[in-house]
This record gives C-alpha cells, sequence and structure tokens, in this order.
C-alpha cells in the first residue's frame, strides 16, 4: 500500500526565506506526482505536476523536484511572500487513476 | 469554463438522513473522483469513475454510492448519514491519469 509522508508538518519563516518542503513515498512505481496549495476552508489547487520520467518542474517561485528510486519529491519555493501561507499538500499517483495525499505542511510566511 | 462545480457547499444532516452531493465538470474529462477531508489530515479517495457507466471503489468507499451516467456528472450519495461521515468532500476530474483539477467542496456536518 501507498503511504506518504510530509515533513515538516508545519513551518513558520520570516518573509523572504528560500524554503524546502518534504514528501516522500514508499512504492516508487508511480503514473506522476502532483503538488497542491490549500488555503483555510478553501478546495485544492494544483500547483505543479511531475511525470515519472521528468526529474523536476518549475512555475515561478516554485521548483518541484521527484527523485523516484529513493521515493521523495521536494517543492523549493524562493523568496517566500506572505501570501505564499497556506498548507501545502503532495499527492502520488500510483495505480493511474487515484491520488494518494500526503498529510500536509502547514506554511506560515511572516511579513 | 467553469471547472469542477459542487453543491451544496455547506449542508447539516441528521444521522439516518440521505443526501446526494452534485459534482459537475465541463472539461470533457473522463475521469473523476470523490475524496473526503478529514480535519488535520490529506485526502482519501471514497470513489473514482474512468468513463460513463464505470465506477469503482476507492480507499474509504463504505457508506456511500455513486453513479456516473454522463461524462459531466458524477453525484455522491450518502444513504443512511453517520457522524463519521462528518467531513469535507471534494470532487475532481482529469484526463487520463494526468493532472487532477478539484472542485470547491461541500462541508457536511452530520449530528
Amino acid at each position: 500500500k501507498q503511504e506518504v509522508t510530509q515533513i515538516p508538518a508545519a513551518l513558520s519563516v520570516p518573509e523572504g526565506e528560500n524554503l524546502v518542503l518534504n514528501c516522500s513515498f514508499t512504492d516508487s512505481a508511480i503514473y506522476n506526482l502532483q503538488w497542491f496549495r490549500q488555503d483555510p476552508g478553501k478546495g485544492l489547487t494544483s500547483l505543479l505536476l511531475i511525470q515519472s520520467s521528468q526529474r523536476e518542474q518549475t512555475s515561478g517561485r516554485l521548483n518541484a523536484s521527484l527523485d523516484k528510486s529513493s521515493g521523495r519529491s521536494t517543492l523549493y519555493i524562493a523568496a517566500s511572500q506572505p501570501g505564499d501561507s497556506a498548507t501545502y499538500l503532495c499527492a502520488v499517483n500510483h495505480a493511474g487513476n487515484m491520488l494518494t495525499f500526503g498529510g500536509g505542511t502547514r506554511l506560515m510566511v511572516k511579513p | 469554463n467553469a471547472g469542477v462545480t459542487q453543491t451544496p457547499k455547506f449542508r447539516i444532516l441528521k444521522i439516518g438522513q440521505s443526501m446526494t452531493l452534485q459534482c459537475a465538470q465541463d472539461m470533457n474529462h473522463n475521469y473523476m473522483y470523490w475524496y473526503r477531508q478529514d480535519p488535520g489530515m490529506g485526502l482519501k479517495l471514497i470513489y473514482y469513475s474512468v468513463g460513463a457507466g464505470i465506477t469503482d471503489k476507492g480507499e474509504v468507499p463504505n457508506g456511500y454510492n455513486v453513479s456516473r451516467s454522463t461524462t459531466e456528472d458524477f453525484p455522491l450519495r450518502l444513504e443512511l448519514a453517520a457522524p463519521s461521515q462528518t467531513s469535507v468532500y471534494f470532487c475532481a476530474s482529469s484526463y487520463g491519469s494526468n493532472e487532477q483539477f478539484f472542485g470547491p467542496g461541500t462541508r457536511l456536518t452530520v449530528l
């Protein structure tokens, strides 16, 4: 059974810092991995999708990497801003038809 | 495009009541999903569908039913509501195993 773990569970940083969120998964036979942002009381916004054949994806200040062999992905956020405060969820598509989610990292960026 | 829409946004049910959560997408996606999110947790898959007339169980299907008569709609039925079904329900869709797009969620409380 695929299990996804996100560390840390919560993170507080001052504005302007570069930061890394971690995601690990137990079964490396995946189709793709998706990072989401969730604001309190809201739905999920897709940030980045990395296919199993890719090593990384970039969108603006966000960069996500994937190392399938070690079962790890990282989300790098450059020059963090207070507007980046949210919960970040990692999800692995390992059967082609469903996502298994981690518990999320709750990020607070202080002005 | 409206994307993925869900109704209602909020609902309070009494134990034993039934209801249908509605989900629709206008992106012509063939795959659709229902997830639930309990407080402070990641999402868990309830049911999914890979096309009209085809549905299958996810990780936590007990107490729920689904149908998929059209490509656009994927309703989720709760027959005998229980307090354990208090949660936020998210519908999602995708084209095959690609990026999943989520609706805004339905917040359900069972008292």
